[in-house]
């Protein structure tokens, strides 16, 4: 069981909007660390989307973005693509440096 | 441009012990910390725990404490990942990636399948 916590699984119709919700707790999130996410295609490693809660490195389009408050974090699709189907994961820290992982939210484009 | 390529599938014995590499080029390896992170077969990510390859300090998350251990070859720009006692359940894809000071991965490994079985 992850300390972050996703939503299983969202879907979607294409050209809609879809959000992921990244829920931690005050001592990782809420602590005031930054809130990272991923998107993993089948069979390959995971790719960086969002860094610094609302960050997009070069090369991720602008439907992709994420948002940040207390406890809890975000991350928005708009105009969704058939090639958005993937699973995502949100990551952050907790105090003792360690790395934490949500459980991953599979997105389905209806 | 950064590359980390990592060390070949191994299938395993339970009790047995694996260890996989990470060879970085492209940067200057003991600039940045690795992480190793691991995928049970449709799972999510875990965590496992990093190396700063400049000191070869570690931190090791709790449920690998004592079990695994990370090293590091400056000489050749290699990380390893070694985990003992191996069991069924350990079958993952093991992957390395690059650490930064704002915490993300933006460099990953194109993993290692270790396959755990009698």
């Amino acid at each position: 069981q992850s300390v972050l916590t996703q939503p299983p699984s969202v879907s979607g119709a294409p050209g809609q909007r879809v959000t992921i919700s990244c829920t931690g707790s005050s001592s990782n999130i809420g602590a005031g660390y930054d809130v990272h996410w991923y998107q993993q295609l089948p069979g390959t490693a995971p790719k960086l989307l969002i860094y610094g809660n609302s960050n997009r490195p070069s090369g991720v389009p602008d439907r992709f973005s994420g948002s940040k408050s207390g406890t809890s974090a975000s991350l928005a699709i708009t105009g969704l693509q058939a090639e958005d189907e993937a699973d995502y994961y949100c990551q952050s820290y907790d105090s003792s440096l360690s790395a934490l992982f949500g459980g991953g939210t599979k997105l389905t484009v209806l | 441009q950064v590359q980390l390529v990592q060390s070949g599938a191994e299938v395993k014995k339970p009790g047995a012990s694996v260890k996989v590499s990470c060879k970085a080029s492209g940067y200057t390896f003991t600039g940045y910390y690795m992480h190793w992170v691991r995928q049970a077969p449709g799972q999510g990510l875990e965590w496992m725990g990093w190396i700063n390859p400049n000191s070869g300090g570690t931190n090791y998350a709790q449920k690998f404490q004592g079990w695994v251990t990370m090293t590091r070859d400056t000489s050749i720009s290699t990380a390893y990942m070694e985990l003992s006692r191996l069991r069924s359940d350990d079958t993952a894809v093991y992957y390395c990636a690059r650490g930064v000071t704002r915490g993300y991965y933006l460099y990953w490994g194109q993993g290692t399948l270790v396959t755990v079985s009698s």
